[in-house]
């Protein structure tokens, strides 16, 4: 049973090139959630995903990024236009989530190092 | 911030030795959760202890939560060198649950 997997693990875009980043949630789990961290920082959430709907973004910033969780094929964070200031370490998690709403634990992924030039 | 904060920041202790690190928090909890996250890799869940819970233990791991202090610990007893890595607290409140990440200990164990 696979886990939460990213890729590429690691990424480098020069400044004004496009990055796309891939989950695959574990398999089951429909809710998908997308985190940065930025070196000796803790994870910032950017958007939270259910298949075809995009459930809170709201920390995902509103130019040059952009999230889909299509109904078949993985999770792409897409950041369009890059600058430097986008190089940190993006993580994916997934849940089976819950119609009652409770908490469920998240599963993370090794992440996705991006590097602008 | 709504953030959970830990402290100390960093933590270096001598393999055998327990560790304690702390997270506090502004608002009411839903769920507090502990993280683990080794060097350049993912998260890994450690424990999660809910509002209505004030202690939980799992092998080496005991966390505890003081809803009225809102603050919680982390404790690792006889602490090895894999036990090196950071630690991160992680709370969600309210309608949302969507955890909240503290900046994280990074702690280091001595062999």
């Amino acid at each position: 049973n696979a886990g939460v997997m990213q890729n590429p693990r690691h990424l480098v875009r020069r400044r004004g090139q496009e990055a796309r980043l891939r989950c695959s949630p574990m398999k089951g789990h429909s809710h998908v959630y997308w985190y940065r961290q930025l070196p000796e920082e803790g994870l910032k959430f950017m958007v939270y995903l259910q298949k075809e709907n995009i459930i809170d973004e709201s920390g995902m910033p509103k130019e040059r990024f952009s999230a889909e969780f299509p109904k078949e094929g993985p999770s792409i964070l897409r950041i369009q236009q890059v600058v430097r200031g986008d190089s940190a370490a993006y993580f994916c998690a997934s849940s089976p989530g819950s119609a009652g709403g409770l908490h469920n634990e998240q599963f993370f992924g090794p992440g996705t190092r991006l590097t602008v030039l | 911030s709504q953030q959970g904060e830990e402290d100390p920041q960093a933590l270096s202790i001598q393999e055998g030795e327990n560790a304690t690190m702390n997270c506090s928090y502004k608002t009411s909890i839903n769920n507090l959760q502990w993280y683990r996250q080794n060097s350049g890799r993912g998260l890994v869940h450690l424990i999660l202890i809910r509002s209505n819970e004030r202690e939980k233990h799992s092998g080496r791991l005991r966390v505890t939560l003081d809803t009225s202090k809102k603050s919680s610990s982390l404790l690792i007893t006889a602490s090895r060198a894999a036990d090196t890595a950071s630690y991160f607290c992680a709370r969600d409140s309210g309608g949302s649950y969507i955890p909240t990440f503290g900046r994280g200990t990074s702690l280091i164990v001595h062999p």
